[in-house]
């Protein structure tokens, strides 16, 4: 079993929906998550931090459920702009050293 | 306040030499991480280094190496290259001063390219 799994899609989408991605992980001992957005051929930038009561930036919305060891985004609206890769993101293991574990990253294409 | 630098940009290399990528961490930080990123997949963990020391690693032989300076700033080596060692190298800072649960900001990345 990976560490962390996503589906790698693609996904393609029309401007204006609403997509959702879904994450595994297997470290039950994990305590911090995020979601970073990779554009093609450039470096991942951190979309959001996923908190355990679920956060919203926008039209961006994480949820964690630690039980079933799952994470989500919710992208509402969806904008051409949104199109990148979608990298799910666990800080492995229970003394959140840092140690990031990628999942292979879900792949979104907006189009007009 | 510049980001994570990292130097050079592209490389390209042959079977057996040997190479050296270099980071400088977003002013402030004092934690970096290395990773390494083949085509179509996300990024692996290799190392991370705080106060001068290796503080942790992922599944990757010693064949890759790293230093931490004084000034945060560091390097990965990588000894007797091979083909599989292709890939995006990309660097991380944090500052492990305020945990170690604090999103990591990644540099543009040095492309190494193994011929």
């Amino acid at each position: 079993r990976k560490e962390v799994e996503q589906d790698p899609g693609p996904f393609n989408v029309p401007e204006g929906a609403t997509v959702a991605f879904n994450c595994t992980y297997s470290n039950s001992a994990s305590q911090s998550f995020f979601w970073y957005r990779q554009d093609c051929r450039k470096e991942p930038k951190l979309l959001m931090s996923v908190y355990s009561s679920g956060n919203e930036d926008g039209r961006f919305t994480a949820q964690l459920n630690r039980a079933s060891q799952y994470i989500s985004l919710l992208i509402r609206d969806s904008k051409l702009s949104d199109s990148a890769t979608y990298l799910c993101v666990v800080n492995w293991g229970s003394s959140n050293t840092g140690k990031l574990i990628f999942g292979q990253g879900t792949t979104l294409q907006v189009k007009p | 306040d510049a980001g994570v630098t990292q130097s050079p940009t592209h490389l390209i290399k042959t079977r057996g030499q040997q190479v050296t990528l270099r980071c400088s961490p977003k002013s402030g930080h004092d934690t970096v991480s290395w990773y390494q990123q083949a085509l179509g997949q996300g990024p692996q963990f290799i190392f991370q280094y705080y106060e001068e020391e290796e503080r942790q690693r992922g599944n990757f032989p010693d064949r890759f190496s790293g230093h931490q300076f004084p000034n945060y700033s560091s390097e990965l080596n990588v000894n007797a290259l091979l083909l599989g060692d292709s890939a995006l190298y990309l660097c991380a800072s944090s500052l492990l001063g305020q945990g170690g649960n604090q999103p990591q900001h990644f540099g543009d990345g040095t492309r190494l390219s193994i011929l």
